[in-house]
């Protein structure tokens, strides 16, 4: 079946800090994967996708490749800033399966001045 | 363009009660998708609507229920409510939600039930 396995969290960096929250998925067929990321009080936006292997999705400074041969999805920013605190949500969707997202438990990061 | 809306945004009820929870998707998406979330099971797929008709549907008991107008507004229904059912409620609509499924969510419905 189609699973997603999310980096415990919470995280907490200093600004300017190098960030990777880890994710690997599990698919029956091909997915397209997705970050999300959810602040305070609000739902989900997009953060970034991918829809095919060896895909980069970039958006804001973050970015994240899908690497099929390891089934992975990590998320990284190379210098987070306080603005980045919140909840990120890694999430895979299977065209050949059921017709919906499948989502991580998620990863509360913040980011201290 | 204005993005997806929910109403209402805080709700509470008690337990045995039923509530219905709106969302407006955006302008010209056919697809809406409701999602539950809670600390202990994060986010669970409820259901799919798509031109009127459940497409998909979650592992949720038949007390769950939606339904999408032909403006492709969608409604859930939760009836005898329990304890456990209080939870953020979201709403994501997309195009087709099929290709790629690039999903756009709303702020969520806070359901409290005492």
């Amino acid at each position: 079946g189609n699973s997603v396995t999310q980096m415990e969290g919470p995280v907490t960096l200093s600004e300017e800090a190098f960030l990777t929250i880890n994710c690997t998925y599990t698919a029956t067929g091909y997915p397209s994967l997705f970050w999300y990321v959810q602040y305070p009080g609000e739902g989900l936006q997009l953060l970034l996708k991918a829809t095919k292997a060896d895909d980069k999705g970039s958006n804001k400074g973050f970015e994240a490749t899908y690497r099929k041969e390891t089934t992975s999805f990590h998320l990284e920013k190379g210098s987070v800033q306080v603005s980045d605190s919140a909840v990120y949500f890694c999430a895979l969707f299977d065209q050949t399966g059921a017709n919906n997202l499948f989502f991580g438990t998620g990863t509360r990061l913040t980011v201290i001045p | 363009k204005a993005g997806v809306t929910q109403t209402p945004r805080y709700l509470i009820k008690t337990r045995g009660q039923q509530v219905t929870l709106s969302c407006s998707p955006i302008s010209g998406h056919r697809s809406v998708s409701w999602y539950q979330q809670t600390p202990g099971q994060g986010l669970q797929f409820l259901f799919e609507y798509f031109s009127e008709t459940q497409r998909n549907k979650g592992n949720f008991p038949g007390r769950f229920s939606g339904r999408q107008f032909s403006n492709s507004r969608s409604e859930m229904n939760v009836s005898t409510l329990e304890l456990g059912d209080s939870a953020l409620y979201l709403c994501a609509s997309s195009w087709t939600g099929t290709e790629n499924y690039e999903q756009y969510f709303g702020p969520g419905t806070r359901l409290t039930v005492t």
